[in-house]
């Protein structure tokens, strides 16, 4: 069965500092796709950056990189130079491959992430 | 273009009670889904649907219906509301041949 792990409920990140949010996930899909998605306080879903799993490059959109280890099945997003608006949950998402299974995408936990000044 | 647009943004019932969430697009998307967002487990699917006439369960369907009679509106049901269906729902699209899923402002639901 897909599933997304995130193991940190809460980082705490000195502002200008980089941070490193973790994220695993488990499928028996060839083809899938990874994403992050941002909630600040106010509610709604920004997605942030996304990574095929035939991408050979990490993504990389402005300040995020998705740091992607195939091998360890791991999608780390690393947000560099963190600012105080940075403060949000973070999830970690995959769309799964299958047309049978309707490409459906499933969520971690989430990683809530203080930025302090 | 209003994009994705959910209905009630707020909604309290009682425990028995029935409702319809809603959810509209105007973007033509194929793929239409719910969550429920809970507090230390993140996003769960409910119900999604790749187009009309077609839905399929997610990951925590019971006490939920759907149906899709049109792109445009995937409304979610809940036919006896529980205490346990106190969430904040998410409707959330996708185009076709796209990844990443548009999500509407969300539908706190509050079952007394």
């Amino acid at each position: 069965a897909q599933k997304i792990t995130q193991t940190q409920p809460g980082m705490f990140v000195q502002e200008k500092e980089a941070v490193t949010l973790d994220c695993t996930y488990d499928t028996s899909d060839q083809s899938y796709g990874l994403f992050w998605y941002k909630q600040p306080s106010s509610g709604e879903m920004i997605f942030l950056i996304y990574q095929g799993s035939y991408d050979e490059q990490n993504a990389t959109e402005g300040r995020y990189s998705l740091n992607f280890q195939k091998a360890r099945k791991s999608a780390n997003l690393v947000i560099s130079a963190s600012q105080l608006g940075d403060s949000a949950m973070y999830f970690c998402a995959m769309r799964e491959g299958s047309r049978s299974g309707g490409f459906k995408t499933i969520f971690g936990a989430g990683t809530r992430l203080f930025v302090k000044a | 273009n209003a994009g994705v647009t959910q209905t009630p943004k707020f909604q309290v019932l009682k425990t028995g009670q029935s409702m319809t969430l809603q959810c509209a697009q105007d973007m033509n998307h194929e793929y239409m889904s719910w969550y429920r967002q809970d507090p230390g487990m993140g996003l769960r699917l409910i119900h999604y649907s790749v187009g009309a006439g077609i839905t399929d369960q997610g990951e925590v369907p019971n006490g939920y219906n759907v149906s899709r009679s049109t792109t445009e509106d995937f409304p979610l049901r809940l036919l006896s509301a529980a205490p346990s269906q106190t969430s904040v729902y998410f409707c959330a699209t996708r185009a076709p041949g796209a990844n990443v899923l548009t999500f509407g402002a969300g539908s706190r639901l509050t079952v007394l």
